[in-house]
């Protein structure tokens, strides 16, 4: 069975500290991953594509072990606007059927 | 945003009626898939269309339905509504060999009474 686990939290975490979570995948056929990010009652929109090792954009950095069959997501320097749900997403292919949605990982920034 | 619309953004219905949401896709995209949301959960898929025919189910019952038309846009219809299918349903789209990247919508609220 497919499956991608995140740690729930919720996460809190003052502003202007560093957070990480990881995601973790059962699915070795995984080709790509995905963070994407969700406000409350909003619908998801992509935050990063990690297609190898891993990519950084800014404050955010994803990384992936294939080995150990996790993918971690890294904010530093954490605002108050980051506070959202964040999911991970597994890719094996063949489009939407083939995409498989964490359940999400709650994050609150505080001041 | 993503060009993705989708209505009607909120409504209520009873137990045992019908619905139809639908969904405008992004520019330049040829794919429409169907997702369910609970509350706290991840989305689910439910289907998957592409030149006007499923392409792709996920675990849902056959009381799931969709259609993608000429233009790209695409129905979601549920019939014989029960509790448990409140939750919120989006709509992604997305180019057929693309690399798996969604573009959602901003989603249809069901509530079922």
């Amino acid at each position: 069975r497919k499956e991608v686990e995140q740690d729930p939290g919720p996460f809190n975490v003052p502003e202007g500290a560093t957070v990480a979570f990881n995601c973790t995948y059962s699915n070795s056929a995984s080709q790509s991953f995905f963070w994407y990010r969700q406000d409350c009652r909003k619908e998801p929109k992509l935050l990063m594509s990690v297609y190898s090792s891993g990519n950084e954009d800014g404050r955010f950095t994803a990384q992936l072990n294939r080995a150990s069959q996790y993918i971690s997501l890294l904010i530093r320097d954490s605002k108050l606007s980051d506070s959202a749900t964040y999911l991970c997403v597994g890719y094996s292919g063949g489009g939407a059927d083939g995409l498989t949605f964490g359940k999400g990982t709650h994050l609150i920034i505080q001041p | 945003e993503t060009g993705v619309t989708q209505s009607p953004t909120h409504l209520i219905k009873t137990r045992g009626q019908q619905v139809t949401l639908r969904c405008s896709s992004q520019s330049g995209h040829n794919t429409v898939s169907w997702y369910q949301q609970a509350l706290g959960q991840g989305p689910q898929f439910i289907f998957q269309y592409y030149r006007e025919e499923e392409n792709g189910r996920g675990n849902f019952p056959p009381r799931f339905s969709g259609l993608q038309f000429p233009n790209y846009s695409s129905e979601l219809n549920v019939n014989a509504l029960e509790l448990d299918d409140s939750a919120l349903y989006l709509c992604a789209s997305s180019r057929q060999g693309g690399s798996g990247e969604l573009f959602f919508g901003e989603g249809s609220r069901l509530t079922v009474l």
